[in-house]
């Protein structure tokens, strides 16, 4: 089954605890993305990936760090999480940055910094 | 700069009435444009998608928008509502197609009553 796949689903931590989230996607997709979704916000992009090794910033990148060292995993890394960084967090690929198919999301990670 | 301005954080219909969410976007080019549907504790799935063929976009679960350039819209409506529609839905526009930098909207929770 085509999918994107994010672990963990629930995370509680503390401040300042480094933290991994982890997506892969086994589309073969090019692009992919994360957003952070908060209440009356929607989807803030925070970083996107157009290839490996091809990263950039979205809208609400402080706080966070990504990777892309194979096409299919794109995880989310917070080196010292804070209470704001608290939020429901997606990740989404496409086939290509010009791919007009729309997104593909994972389940989402639901994160709580104590 | 591209955005999207969703009307009504929440809409309450009747089962069988009509659902009419209220999408505006602004882009400076031809936009793509999107409409995500939310279910509780799942990730956004594709409803349909306006890529500059039709005005008239079919979607999936009987749904539809109209792109209309002049009034700078991309309603999103059903003619008969159902239960297993109550839902969350974001519209979402993007300059170059599914993936990169796609602006979400704050979105609009249906609601549906019997």
């Amino acid at each position: 089954e085509a999918q994107v796949t994010q672990n963990p689903r629930y995370l509680i931590t503390v401040t300042g605890k480094k933290l991994t989230v982890t997506c892969s996607q086994n589309m073969n997709h090019e692009y992919m993305s994360w957003y952070r979704q908060d209440p009356g916000l929607g989807l803030r992009q925070i970083y996107y990936s157009m290839n490996v090794e091809v990263t950039d910033k979205g809208d609400v990148p402080e706080g966070y760090k990504v990777s892309r060292k194979e096409k299919r995993n794109f995880p989310l890394i917070l080196e010292s999480p804070s209470p704001n960084q608290t939020s429901l967090y997606f990740c989404a690929s496409s086939l290509a940055e010009t791919d007009i198919g729309g997104y593909t999301f994972g389940s989402g990670t639901r994160l709580t910094v104590v | 700069a591209q955005s999207v301005t969703q009307l009504g954080s929440h809409v309450s219909v009747s089962e069988g009435a009509l659902v009419l969410l209220r999408c505006n976007y602004s882009s400076s080019v031809p936009p793509y444009l999107f409409w995500y549907v939310q279910y509780p504790n799942q990730g956004l799935q594709l409803l349909l998608k306006y890529t500059s063929a039709a005005t008239l976009v079919k979607g999936i679960n009987g749904f539809e928008a109209e792109f209309k350039k002049s009034e700078t819209s991309f309603h999103l409506t059903k003619p008969s509502a159902h239960m297993s529609d109550a839902a969350e839905y974001f519209c979402a526009v993007s300059d170059r197609g599914g993936g990169f930098k796609t602006i979400f909207g704050a979105g609009t929770r249906l609601f549906v009553k019997a």
